[in-house]
């Protein structure tokens, strides 16, 4: 199954308001991501938090992590109808003494926002 | 875009026949992954590389291979095309930024086979 679970599947709101997006993931991490796609385009890079952080904020995007839950959300504040897209989680899984990761990303299903104008 | 292209765009085959798809970046980068994304999975990782000639499976390798035989192309090929291979595929690469292990993907291939 998916490291990273995501909630809800679909957000649908109005210009202006927050959207706020839920993962969840399963083993210790190094760090968490979010990921945007827009529709029949390549995943973006938004913003990377450590597992040694508990919040971070880029321009509209606050993130927050709790390691003790295992989950992460990401909060879009005053949104536009350009942020309509799909938005995923991806987990660098922490490995043990000696190993290597390999920078490999495991994604959750990923949230779908409609923002209407 | 961190310089990554992907060809063919779109693809339609026959259950079967044999695929390849290529992935080119241009700016050197040392890792390069293969995802498929499918409506209720996500991305899923198939193969990924960490050097020319340095590969291993994903999540879902089943099926596929892959070659890296130089820095800026990796390939991923489908021996038999199957209808449960029908994807969108992504290629992406590790970019080393202030944030170790950001990935920066290509525009995808849409793969139909019939």
């Amino acid at each position: 199954s998916q490291q990273g679970e995501e909630d809800p599947q679909a957000l649908s709101i109005q210009e202006g308001e927050n959207a706020t997006m839920n993962c969840s993931y399963k083993t210790s991490i190094n760090n968490l991501q979010w990921y945007r796609q827009n529709s029949g385009r390549g995943l973006v890079h938004l913003i990377l938090i450590r597992s040694n952080e508990r919040e971070k904020h880029s321009g509209r995007l606050r993130v927050t992590l709790d390691t003790s839950k295992k989950s992460s959300s990401l909060l879009i504040t005053a949104s536009r109808a350009a942020d309509t897209a799909s938005y995923f989680c991806a987990t660098d899984a922490k490995i043990n003494a000696g190993g290597t990761s390999y920078g490999k990303l495991t994604f959750g299903q990923g949230t779908i926002l409609t923002v209407h104008p | 875009d961190a310089g990554i292209t992907q060809s063919p765009r779109h693809k339609v085959t026959e259950t079967g026949t044999p695929v390849t798809l290529r992935c080119h970046q241009t700016e050197n980068h040392r890792y390069m992954y293969w995802y498929r994304q499918d409506p209720g999975h996500g991305l899923r990782l198939i193969h990924y590389s960490y050097g020319v000639k340095d590969t291993d499976k994903g999540e879902v390798s089943d099926g596929y291979s892959v070659s890296r035989s130089k820095t800026e192309d990796f390939l991923l090929t489908l021996e038999s095309a199957t209808s449960s291979q029908t994807s969108v595929y992504f290629c992406a690469i590790r970019r080393r930024t202030a944030d170790y292990n950001e990935q920066f993907f290509g525009p995808g291939t849409r793969l139909t086979v019939l």
